[in-house]
């Protein structure tokens, strides 16, 4: 089983800021079966980033994904007030699905 | 609108079955994969399995394989997660998501992500 890790677990920052989370896969892991989601409390949690790096439909271009096989990351260029929340990336790999354990971002 | 609406709440005791439910409505129910995603209160996501409605094709994480059983009835656009025997630590909240896929003979060629969601069931198991 694949293995993901985030990091860091909390970032503190404030509106307007970049945020760069990390995530870093156990092993090797196509760009095409990784993705990223936010979740804010309450809430269900929201698919931002598909195939690595393509937004997915209607979500604001501040937020952009990149990487390839085990190092992986999200980043929001200003974050906005609304952008405050959990973010989780997931993969697919050996006909298993993971999430890793989640960043949170909150204000500072 | 591309929805799915889950079950209400649920309060079960340890031992008692359980069967919740996810509908799709304004797209193909049968065209698109349907996920189970667990999440314990505090805790981050567990994907549970995923069905295909359209031929039943189920997958399951071995976490979960044996423990729960996933189904889905295509000509009410409704899929399933059930339980037979209960336990505490069944207590979460519960997802389910279209999962989008692109296959090649049976294997994800490309993944596009749980794109849309429900809004999650609450299963409470206590004695």
């Amino acid at each position: 089983e694949i293995v993901l890790t985030q990091s860091p677990g909390t970032l503190s920052l404030s509106p307007g800021e970049r945020a760069t989370l990390s995530c870093r896969a156990s092993q090797s892991v196509s760009s095409s079966y990784l993705a990223w989601y936010q979740q804010k409390p309450g809430q269900a949690p929201r698919l931002l980033i598909y195939g690595a790096s393509s937004r997915a439909t209607g979500i604001p271009d501040r937020f952009s994904g990149s990487g390839s096989g085990t190092d992986f990351t999200l980043t929001i260029s200003r974050l906005e007030p609304e952008d405050f929340a959990v973010y989780y990336c997931q993969q697919y790999g050996n006909s298993l699905f993971t999430f890793g354990p989640g960043t949170k971002v909150e204000i500072k | 609108e591309v929805q799915l609406v889950q079950s209400g709440a649920e309060v079960k005791k340890p031992g008692e079955s359980l069967k919740i439910s996810c509908k799709g409505s304004g797209y193909s129910f049968t065209s698109y994969w349907i996920g189970w995603v667990r999440q314990m209160a505090g805790k981050g996501l567990e994907w549970v399995g995923i069905i295909y409605p359209g031929d039943s094709d189920t997958r399951y994480s071995p976490s979960f394989q044996g423990q729960v059983t996933i189904s889905a009835d295509k000509s009410i656009s409704t899929g399933y997660l059930q339980w037979s025997s209960l336990k505490a630590s069944d207590t979460a909240m519960y997802y389910c998501a279209r999962v989008s896929i692109t296959m090649v003979r049976g294997l994800i060629y490309y993944y596009y992500g749980m794109d849309v969601w429900g809004q999650g069931t609450t299963v409470t198991v206590s004695s």
